[in-house]
């Protein structure tokens, strides 16, 4: 069964400093990988995915996420947060064929002034 | 606009007091999925439909029922609630029936159960 590990259940950070959360997956057939986020009181919204072609994916808001097969990992980057970044981001993952998407437990992000 | 909409918010209620969340979507999506969301545990899937009269089992379907009579809305019913199903539990839809990996969320239902 597919398994989705986030590393961090919880990241703080100054802002305009840089972040990484981490998330690594454990199926070894062809997957398909995404970033979610949710910001307080707010349902989950899709920030980027990779589906196929370029590992290196990237959001509108300046986050990018390396598909990384040798390592199954996926994890999510920004080179300079912002106090809006504050929310939870959850990683998933679903493979060829399957009817479900598997999340991660969840990192929190916290950005200090 | 383009949304998955949830009722109620919040709700609070007590052992036994058979309930039933909506869920409704305006996209003509084929899936939608139910999920439940817990400190530590991510969200879990309690059951998905792949399209009108097709669902099935997620993860964690105990004590849990959906029907799917029109594409649109895809209502989880508590039977017979018990405090262990206190959670804040979001429904999803997604174009996709087979790797619904873009899923679009309502914006949640905390349920507490007394």
């Amino acid at each position: 069964a597919q398994s989705v590990t986030q590393l961090d259940s919880q990241v703080p950070v100054f802002e305009e400093a840089p972040v990484e959360l981490r998330c690594n997956y454990s199926s070894s057939v062809s997957v398909y990988l995404f970033w979610y986020v949710q910001y307080p009181n707010q349902g989950l919204q899709l920030l980027l995915k990779y589906l196929s072609g370029s590992t290196l994916v990237e959001s509108i808001n300046g986050f990018e996420a390396e598909f990384n097969k040798s390592q199954t990992s996926f994890h999510l980057r920004k080179p300079s947060v912002h106090i809006s970044d504050t929310a939870e981001y959850f990683c998933a993952v679903t493979q060829g064929g399957a009817q479900k998407l598997v999340f991660g437990q969840g990192t929190r992000l916290t950005i200090n002034p | 606009e383009a949304q998955v909409t949830q009722n109620p918010r919040y709700l609070i209620t007590v052992t036994g007091k058979k309930l039933t969340v909506t869920c409704s979507q305006n996209m003509n999506h084929e899936y939608m999925s139910w999920y439940r969301q817990d400190p530590g545990l991510g969200l879990r899937q309690i059951y998905y439909s792949m399209n009108v009269e097709v669902t099935d089992k997620g993860d964690v379907p105990e004590g849990y029922k959906v029907s799917r009579k029109e594409k649109r809305n895809f209502p989880l019913i508590l039977e017979s609630p018990s405090p262990n199903q206190t959670s804040l539990y979001f429904c999803a839809s997604s174009l996709h029936r087979v790797q619904p990996g873009e899923l679009f969320f309502g914006e949640g239902s905390r349920l507490t159960v007394l």
